[in-house]
């Protein structure tokens, strides 16, 4: 394991739920990231949280809220979603962000059903 | 614009013969290249990187990648293929441009599926 968690694994919503996915890291890392990932298409950076501040918002809907309380867990709250927002969603982590060359580790992703 | 590039939708390879796996980058200065691996379900996991120095870098389970300036090249490679190496296997670079404090994000290529028949 990466020591990265996720939870839940997977999860089925409709489309008028409000429903949130939580990440937690165990290693001591400063830094945390949600990823979208989608059948066919590359990694969409969501999300980055540098020292709890939330440093990148790539154009991201607003039905799409994180949250970050401390450096340990990460959250994402969803609302009103669409079916094309159906995919996995992966957590990850690194450590001092403003340092160079620092791999990020990622859980083991929500798979998110939007019905 | 910085971008990373995997040419191959899926290799396939026989188990004992040597796999590469290719990734080129586009980056303005010196790159910080990364190789991860996806199995089924799981999350990604880290592979290993090329900062500086040796162009060859060692990772994890018997990897390595050749780090190539003047072809803007990073390929994956491994002497001898698993039928337990078959997964989707991404190259990224660290993005040098700055917001805020953050300027550790990757850019990811599409993913690249190794699959190794017995």
């Amino acid at each position: 394991e990466t020591g990265v968690t996720q939870t839940p694994r997977h999860l089925v919503m409709g489309m008028t739920n409000k429903k949130s996915l939580k990440c937690e890291q165990h290693l001591g890392h400063n830094a945390m990231y949600w990823y979208k990932q989608s059948a066919k298409k590359p990694l969409e950076l969501m999300f980055v949280y540098s020292l709890e501040e939330r440093v990148e918002n790539n154009s991201v809907p607003s039905r799409f809220s994180p949250e970050c309380p401390n450096s340990s867990h990460l959250f994402l709250h969803l609302h009103t979603l669409q079916p094309e927002d159906s995919a996995l969603y992966l957590c990850a982590s690194s450590q001092d962000p403003t340092g160079t060359g620092y791999e990020q580790y990622f859980g083991p992703g929500t798979r998110l059903t939007v019905t | 614009a910085q971008s990373v590039a995997q040419p191959e939708d899926q290799v396939n390879v026989a188990e004992g013969n040597p796999l590469t796996v290719k990734c080129t980058y586009s980056v303005s200065g010196n790159p910080y290249l990364f190789w991860y691996v996806q199995y089924p379900n799981r999350g990604l996991q880290f592979l290993l990187k090329y900062i500086t120095g040796d162009n060859l870098v060692k990772g994890s389970y018997g990897f390595e990648a050749e780090f190539n300036k003047s072809q803007t090249s990073f390929h994956l490679k491994k002497p001898s293929a698993l039928v337990s190496d078959s997964a989707l296997y991404f190259c990224a670079v660290r993005d040098r441009r700055r917001y805020g404090g953050a300027t550790n994000k990757l850019i990811f290529g599409t993913g690249t599926l190794l699959a190794v028949q017995p």
